[in-house]
């Protein structure tokens, strides 16, 4: 049972755009609720995290929108780069189960140029 | 103030030989993860430790895979008898004792021959 789902796998964006990567979770003790970018042979890298108890955050170029309601939450890129291109990964833990990160599948962002 | 460290970065082994896996985390840090990540796949949790004591080792496969955080020196992920399936990248996060944001590693890539 895939506990976090992500959408879409693969997103291609002019630079200057706004891509948005969708995540729905259905374990409602999941208590925190990070996104991590990922470039080619690198570790995942802790771009943004928000929890519950807030609808949006805001870091940079970077936004997350959560509805805890319809169990969803996204994130936005304002004024993409191309330098932005690398796969993203939506995540959520639970205080419950020790902070265990449940990862999505993750989105393979291009933006061209 | 130095990130979290793997070595190697980069392990070949043949079927049947033995594979360590070293992780050091951040200072300060004293909760240690390890993820795998095959390829095209997001991360997938393997055991959470902390300082000589396993918390959680529910992503573990049963058989020839252990892990160790010693009161002294690195965490190390072991795999025996490693098999082809086997390949894929290590990654280990830490995170302080107040919880909220594990901060990966570069990654360890296993190639089984």
């Amino acid at each position: 049972q895939q506990q976090v789902k992500q959408s879409p796998q693969s997103l291609i964006v002019q630079k200057g755009g706004i891509p948005i990567i969708n995540c729905a979770y259905e374990n409602t003790a999941f208590d925190y609720f990070p996104w991590y970018q990922q470039f080619p042979g690198k570790g995942p890298a802790l771009l943004i995290a928000i929890r519950p108890d807030v609808s949006e955050k805001k870091e940079g170029r970077f936004t997350i929108s959560f509805n805890k309601s319809a169990k969803q939450f996204s994130l936005h890129i304002m004024d993409s780069q191309p330098g932005d291109s690398a796969t993203y990964f939506c995540a959520a833990s639970s205080s419950s189960t020790d902070d265990k990160i449940i990862f999505g599948k993750g989105t393979r962002l291009h933006i061209l140029p | 103030n130095a990130g979290v460290m793997q070595n190697p970065r980069h392990l070949v082994r043949r079927r049947g030989q033995e594979a360590r896996l070293r992780c050091s985390p951040m200072k300060g840090h004293s909760h240690v993860y390890w993820y795998r990540q095959l390829p095209e796949e997001g991360l997938k949790f393997m055991v959470y430790l902390q300082k000589e004591n396993i918390i959680d080792e529910s992503g573990m496969p049963k058989e020839r895979f252990s892990a160790e955080f010693p009161k002294e020196g690195p965490s190390i992920l072991r795999i025996q008898q490693v098999v082809r399936g086997d390949s894929a990248a290590y990654f280990c996060a830490s995170s302080p004792p107040s919880r909220f944001g594990q901060y990966f590693g570069p990654g360890t890539r296993l190639t089984v021959t």
